[in-house]
Formats: C-alpha cells, structure tokens, sequence
C-alpha cells in the first residue's frame, strides 16, 4: 500500500533557528514528491516539487532533499520565522494515476516561537 | 492571494438544506479536485475532473454531487448532509501531463448543524 509517514508530528523551536523536517514513503515508481505548507484555515501552498532523479530543491529558506534509494525525504528550514509557523505536508505522486491521485503524508505542525 | 478563487469561505447549513460550492481558476488548467480535510488530518480526495470530465469518484456517497460547467469553474453540490461532513472542502487545479504542483484554493468550512 502506498504511503507517505512525516515526523516529528509537531515540533515547536526558537525563531532564528533551523529546523529539518522528514518524510519517508513507499510509493513506488513515483514521477515527483512534492512539500506543501498549509497556514491555519488556508489551503496548501507548493514549497518544493523534485522529480525522482532531484537530489535536492531549494526554494528562499526552504531546502528539500529526496533520497530515493532510502525513500526518504526532508524539508530543511533556515533562520525561522514566525510566519513559518503551519502545518508542512510531504506529498507524492505515483507514476500511473499521473496527476490525478497524489499520496499524502500525516503532516508535520511547526510551531515557531519568539 | 491564492489563484483558485473558493466561496464561500463559511458555510453552516441544516441536515436538509441544499447549498453549493464553488470554485474557480483562470490559469488555463484543465485538472480540477474537490478534497475534503479535517481537523489535523491531510486532505482526502473527493473528485476529479479532467477537461471537463469527471474521470475520479473516490466513493463519495450521493449527497455530494460535483459538476464543471466549463474549464474554469468547478461545482460542489450538497443535500442532505450530515454532522460528520463537517469539515474543510479544499479545490486543487493543475494542468494534466505535467510535474506542475496542483495549486489549491484556500477553502470552504463547512459545518452541518
């Protein structure tokens, strides 16, 4: 079965400080693996989209790096902010339903705090 | 601001009320998803429509009936509708055959008294 785990399951810092979030999944081929963040009462917004051949993806702050010999993947976080306080969900598409069926992963809540 | 354009942004309706949702882009992409999240979960999907047909129904009972009249809009029509259904009903839309991120609007809470 298809799946994608995020941990830790919520995690609070210090603003100014980095942060490294993780994603391991079993989906399997898969065409790209995708970070949304999604704000408290607002839809995801796309941070990072790598394709299975990327090894890593850059985006400001954000760094996502994908290991697909692991399966795993993690969203690196520079110099938080508060406004990087929201829910961070790791997402993929396998190859065969295209872009219509995407897996989600569990979510991770990052709390920034001043 | 999002480029997927949802309303209303709240909705509280009767169990036998009919209310519908709306949805709407103007990026040209001829993919479009209804989702339903609740509270700290990931979004489940619903439907999907691609150009204008719908080509996936993830087993979502009757009282949730979706409809695109064009390109650029997208329908969710409710009846009868149960506490449970209570939650958030995200649109997603992308342009089919490529690596681009669906792009999601930012959502309608609903909830069922």
């Amino acid at each position: 079965k298809n799946q994608v785990e995020q941990s830790p399951q919520s995690l609070i810092i210090l603003e100014g400080k980095n942060c490294t979030l993780q994603c391991n999944y079993t989906v399997s081929p898969f065409s790209n693996l995708r970070w949304y963040k999604q704000d408290t009462g607002r839809g995801p917004v796309s941070l990072t989209i790598m394709t299975f051949s990327e090894n890593t993806k850059s985006n400001g702050r954000y760094t996502a790096t994908l290991d697909a010999d692991t399966k795993q993947s993690s969203l690196h976080i520079t110099a938080s902010q508060l406004s990087d306080s929201a829910s961070y969900i790791c997402v993929v598409s396998p190859i065969g339903t295209g872009f219509q069926k995407l897996v989600f992963g569990t979510g991770t809540r990052l709390l920034v705090s001043p | 601001d999002t480029e997927v354009t949802q309303t209303p942004k709240h909705l509280v309706m009767g169990m036998t009320n009919k209310k519908s949702l709306k949805c709407e882009q103007h990026m040209g992409h001829r993919a479009m998803y209804w989702y339903k999240q609740k509270a700290k979960k990931p979004p489940e999907l619903m439907f999907v429509y691609s150009y204008e047909k719908l080509s996936i129904n993830e087993s979502v009972p009757s009282r949730f009936s979706p409809e695109c009249p064009n390109s650029s809009l997208l329908n969710l029509h409710l009846h009868a509708l149960q506490p449970e259904d209570s939650a958030l009903y995200l649109c997603a839309s992308t342009q089919p055959g490529t690596n681009q991120p669906q792009h999601f609007g930012d959502g309608t809470r609903l909830s069922i008294l």
